[in-house]
């Protein structure tokens, strides 16, 4: 079946460091894959997303790229917002999976001023 | 509306007894769904609704759990004879076609069971 793994928190970081969140996968299929990111009393929202191999994610600054070799999809972000302290998940679709996303367990992201 | 709205928000019931969760999706979404949320961990699948049938419902963990989207639109997720280990965020989602590009989450219904 499909699975996620992605790096556990929490994980503090000084404002304009450097951020790496670590998210590898396993799937049947090709999945397409995906960062969500959930603010404090907010529901998930979609940050980023990749359909296929190579292919580089982007937004508000954070970038991932799919890698089929090692099957992986890292976070990245060259300088961090105390704005950008939220919960980070790692999924996958499977589109045989009936579009139903496989979520990691999230990574807890704390920037300090 | 504007987003996908979840009520109620919190919920809190005693072991044993029925509870219903409302979702509303945005307006035109055909593709709904239902996941659950424990602490600590990310969203669990368990059910997808196209229009008004359930096209998915392999992640429903039990018999106890039931949803319904009768005309298309509003959905209820029904939990019997709740039991401690169904506390958690029960979130939906909605999207205009089922391509996952367009998920929008509602911000959940937080059930406790006592």
């Amino acid at each position: 079946g499909n699975s996620v793994t992605q790096m556990e928190g929490p994980v503090t970081l000084s404002e304009e460091a450097f951020l790496t969140i670590n998210c590898t996968y396993t799937a049947t299929g090709y999945p397409s894959l995906f960062w969500y990111v959930q603010y404090p009393g907010e529901g998930l929202q979609l940050l980023l997303k990749a359909t296929k191999a190579d292919d580089k994610g982007s937004n508000k600054g954070f970038e991932a790229t799919y890698r089929k070799e090692t099957t992986s999809f890292h976070l990245e972000k060259g300088s961090v917002q105390v704005s950008d302290s939220a919960v980070y998940f790692c999924a996958l679709s499977d589109w045989g999976s009936a579009r139903q996303l496989t979520f990691g367990s999230g990574t807890q992201l704390t920037v300090l001023p | 509306g504007a987003g996908v709205s979840q009520t109620p928000s919190n919920k809190v019931t005693e072991k044993g007894k029925y509870v219903e969760l409302r979702c509303d999706p945005i307006s035109g979404h055909t593709a709904l769904y239902w996941y659950r949320q424990s602490l600590g961990q990310g969203p669990e699948f368990l059910i997808y609704f196209q229009g008004t049938g359930a096209a998915d419902d392999s992640g429903l963990p039990n018999d106890r759990f039931f949803a319904v989207r009768p005309e298309g639109s509003v959905s209820t997720l029904k939990i019997q004879r709740t039991e401690r280990g169904d506390s958690a965020v029960y979130l939906c989602a909605s999207s205009l076609t089922g391509d996952e590009d367009g998920y929008t989450f509602g911000s959940g219904t937080r059930l406790t069971v006592v």
